[in-house]
């Protein structure tokens, strides 16, 4: 079976903090993604990364930045927490390749920013 | 700008009932259509999916319905179960850029024994 960790499943920050959000997957998969999930909002698309060291920007990247230096690991970073930065974030990772491959998502982290 | 919108937010059903959650696209280019569900405290996991040549898909208790002129597609679950309640998002995604999603909303359903 597939599995996504991730490093914390509740982390409280303080604002202007620097935040670490760390995934790992065991299944060899190329592809990796950050979400965040609000209410009302469903999952958004923060960052992928189809690649060790690439990424791409998703839909909602502003406020963060994302670091992939192995196949297996992919980091979520906010630079200075904010308020509106309060959310889950959810990891996910696929096979890749040209085919719409199944993502599996990780338990999440709900992130409270004070 | 909301590429995918799903409805309705919330939705409860006697056991044995046939919820029903739409969702409408915009994106012509999309051509693939997994719906999601998600339990309290686990991450999303994929349900069941389409592809827009095919007008309907079952597996299970679970049917995707794809209406391609109309530019829209709902999940039904006969004989639903109080287990399935759960939070469901469709999504959809395109040739290009394939392996983005694009998420609906969500649905949390409830189904009451």
């Amino acid at each position: 079976d597939v599995k996504v960790t991730q490093s914390s499943r509740y982390l409280v920050k303080r604002t202007g903090e620097k935040v670490f959000l760390e995934c790992v997957q065991d299944m060899d998969h190329e592809n990796m993604f950050w979400y965040r999930q609000d209410p009302g909002l469903g999952l958004r698309l923060i960052y992928f990364s189809y690649d060790v060291k690439m990424k791409e920007k998703g839909d909602i990247p502003e406020g963060y930045s994302v670091s992939r230096e192995k196949k297996e690991r992919f980091s979520l970073i906010l630079e200075s927490a904010s308020t509106n930065q309060t959310s889950m974030y959810l990891c996910a990772s696929s096979l890749g390749g040209a085919r719409r491959e199944t993502q599996y998502f990780g338990p999440g982290t709900r992130l409270l920013v004070l | 700008q909301q590429q995918v919108k799903q409805s309705p937010q919330s939705l409860i059903v006697q056991k044995g009932g046939i919820p029903i959650i739409n969702c409408a696209y915009e994106n012509t280019a999309f051509d693939y259509f997994p719906w999601y569900q998600q339990f309290p405290g686990k991450g999303p996991a994929l349900l069941i999916a389409i592809r827009p040549d095919v007008s309907e898909k079952k597996e299970g208790r679970f049917t995707i319905s794809f209406n391609k002129s109309a530019k829209q597609f709902s999940l039904h679950i006969m004989d639903s179960q109080p287990g399935d309640s759960a939070t469901y998002f469709c999504a959809a995604s395109r040739i290009q850029g394939a392996q983005k999603l694009v998420f609906g909303q969500g649905t949390r359903l409830t189904i009451n024994p």
